[in-house]
């Protein structure tokens, strides 16, 4: 049971390259989220997967893309990356939508020159 | 927008000694509250949790209280040890939702 993995570990790209984050969890959980952190500022909302075949954004969602692949997989997008989207990620989910732990997994840094 | 405001940023305690971190936030309609510990380059892990319908909630040398009149919560962490040393973050629901909102985080250093 590896809980919730994401790939790549770390990744640097240029301004205006895109690339995709992989999330996947193998505890059957319904909701699945992702974040990102910066010095100073705790965990921020990107997008959200509250049940599979749906997605909403969250808190900071502008400059990225999700897809629910299956009740497993939820993948970030960066169509186009800018400095500012340098930080870590991290993915999580959880068995329910409220009031429910959310596991995370361990996490992507990223640096985008 | 809904807001988390933890204090203080960053907490000294010697070994033994106990350690409060205090977090307040907007949404009189949030009913979860979970705690998370995060060492240097690790993720977030959950350490405790509580819900509306409960004042106090305690697990071993960790403790949270709620006060849903002021909005505010709090950890307690006592007969603290070099391992407790990390950051811990605050968080709250919004409304009944699986929507976080993230206090900005507290580094607690325990010295032995």
């Amino acid at each position: 049971n590896a809980g919730v993995t994401q790939t790549p570990k770390f990744q640097v790209l240029k301004t205006g390259q895109s690339m995709t984050l992989q999330c996947a969890q193998d505890m059957n959980h319904n909701s699945m989220y992702w974040y990102r952190q910066d010095p100073g500022m705790g965990l921020r909302l990107i997008y959200y997967s509250a049940s599979e075949g749906t997605t909403d954004k969250g808190e900071v969602p502008n400059g990225y893309n999700v897809s629910r692949l299956n009740k497993r997989e939820f993948s970030l997008r960066l169509e186009s990356a800018a400095p500012s989207q340098t930080s870590v990620y991290f993915c999580a989910s959880s068995e329910a939508w409220s009031g429910e732990t959310q596991y995370f997994g361990p996490g992507t840094r990223l640096l985008v020159l | 927008g809904e807001n988390v405001e933890q204090h203080p940023s960053t907490l000294s305690v010697q070994e033994g000694d106990s350690a409060v971190i205090k977090c307040t936030y907007s949404d009189s309609a949030s009913n979860y509250f979970p705690w998370y510990k995060q060492e240097l380059g690790k993720r977030p892990q959950l350490i405790i949790d509580i819900r509306s319908n409960v004042g106090e909630k305690k697990d071993q040398r960790i403790a949270v209280t709620l006060n849903k009149t002021a909005k505010h919560f709090s950890l307690h962490i006592t007969e603290t040890q070099p391992e407790d040393s990390a950051v811990y973050f605050c968080a709250a629901s919004i409304g009944n939702t699986g929507k976080l909102i993230f206090g900005q985080g507290t580094t607690l250093q325990v010295k032995p």
